[in-house]
């Protein structure tokens, strides 16, 4: 089946621009996360929807990032006014309801801001 | 931080031999999990093991986990160079967030 797409792949955006990630989510996945990972690095957890419930913010490095989740499936991060320490792949995952378990991973948008 | 910490940070070993990866963390956990990440981009699932488990086996990877010294191993036997990539452990101490390590970047020589 489908799994966890994103796009777009890369995205080069000047810095002050606003840009928008989407996520789609294998289907029926009611669970979906945002986690951002610089160059070498490990995930940084940013943000996670759980069906109807409010999504867990804990992550978002400031106010110039949010994101939301329409109809339980697809997901758009965006990120107001970008900086230089935004570069970064940002990646997408989802999991089933219920019982926390393995992620499924899209391949990631790589962004980077001049 | 409730981060895992995976040792060693780099590791380099000939095809044939067995790759170890550790994992330390310092918070309680419901489980913890293993991923790879191959050239940067999306990571895939390999194990995941309960806090009330000791060991699971999938294929030529075997997990251990030790919870009185926070700690879990990933073994992978028989390494080949598809095998090279970076491996993470990531900890689930509830609920659905789960933290990720920095990772361990494995390459196995030919």
């Amino acid at each position: 089946g489908a799994g966890v797409s994103q796009s777009p792949s890369n995205k080069v955006t000047e810095k002050g621009k606003d840009v928008e990630l989407r996520c789609d989510p294998i289907s029926g996945h009611t669970a979906l996360y945002w986690y951002r990972q610089s160059l070498g690095q490990g995930l940084e957890f940013l943000i996670y929807f759980q069906g109807n419930s409010a999504p867990d913010k804990s992550g978002l490095p400031s106010d110039r990032f949010s994101a939301e989740r329409t109809g339980g499936s697809v997901s758009t991060l965006t990120i107001q006014r970008t900086q230089q320490e935004d570069s970064a792949v940002y990646l997408c995952a989802s999991s089933r309801d219920r019982v926390p378990e393995g992620q499924y991973f899209g391949p990631g948008t790589r962004l980077t801001v001049t | 931080s409730q981060q895992g910490e995976e040792d060693p940070q780099a590791l380099s070993i000939q095809e044939g031999e067995n790759a170890t990866m550790n994992c330390s963390y310092k918070t309680s956990i419901n489980n913890l999990q293993w991923y790879r990440q191959n050239s940067g981009r999306g990571l895939v699932h390999l194990i995941l093991i309960r806090s009330n488990e000791r060991e699971k086996h999938s294929g030529r990877l075997r997990v251990t986990l030790d919870t009185s010294k926070k700690s879990s191993s990933l073994l992978i036997t028989a390494s080949r160079a598809a095998d090279t990539a970076s491996y993470f452990c990531a900890l689930n101490t509830g609920g659905f967030k789960t933290i990720f390590g920095a990772g361990t970047r494995l390459f196995v020589k030919a």
